[in-house]
């Protein structure tokens, strides 16, 4: 079993829905990134979190640090959101270098 | 938030060739870089972690000798593909750390397409 399970894999969806993306992590955290990456291109960074909820736009991320658990949601989904999205998780096992545990991503479409 | 850049963004190159790649903080001072490698529909794998002025650590099954990292500066690390072949065509991308807020934050570069012939 992987340390951070994505799920759905594949998300489909019209122009207006809201959209939720899940995120479970089995290891004891001291952040978690939610990161967007557009086919063929870079990686950047939606969030980081450690506790509770961040807002920026029509993005939110949630974390459930006792179960071990975060949401993306997007509302109002528009074409442009199309991407896949990754959560990472940096464990809390101590030292300064933080190594990053990757899911394997959501793949989202976004029709018009 | 704190930029990253990569350069060059895609680079083709002959087999036996060597290809330097270039990661920098611009905004920031990166305590530490890490270089990760993508393959087609996969997720991120680790190469290594640079920290600045000594040598980086390398993820089990990474040769050292064929991806050098040099970490010279608070701002610049480099990833260099000595040798290329065919299969180490991929997608590299750089991550930074930083202390600068007071909290070990992370920031991605844009990633380097490498396709060697």
């Amino acid at each position: 079993k992987n340390e951070v399970e994505q799920s759905p894999q594949n998300l489909t969806a019209q122009e207006g829905e809201f959209i939720t993306i899940n995120c479970s992590y089995s290891v004891g955290i001291s952040a978690l990134h939610w990161l967007q990456q557009h086919p063929g291109g870079g990686i950047v960074s939606l969030f980081m979190l450690s506790s509770g909820k961040k807002k920026h736009g029509r993005l939110i991320a949630t974390i459930n640090i006792q179960e071990k658990h975060s949401s993306l949601h997007i509302t109002a989904s528009h074409p442009r959101d199309s991407a896949v999205y990754i959560c990472a998780v940096r464990s809390n096992s101590g030292g300064s270098n933080y190594k990053l545990t990757f899911g394997k991503g959501t793949l989202l479409t976004v029709n018009p | 938030g704190a930029v990253v850049s990569q350069h060059p963004s895609r680079v083709i190159c002959k087999s036996g060739t060597s290809v330097k790649i270039e990661c920098r903080s611009l905004d920031f001072q990166a305590t530490t870089m890490f270089w990760y490698r993508q393959f087609p529909k996969k997720s991120l794998m680790l190469m290594a972690t640079s920290n600045e002025g000594s040598k980086a650590t390398y993820e089990q099954g990474v040769e050292k000798d064929k991806f050098l990292i040099n970490h010279a500066s608070l701002t610049l690390s480099t990833l260099t593909v000595t040798s290329a072949h065919p299969e180490d065509s991929s997608f590299y991308i750089c991550s930074a750390q930083t202390r600068d807020r007071g909290w070990n934050e992370q920031f991605f570069g844009p990633g380097t397409r490498l396709t060697v012939l």
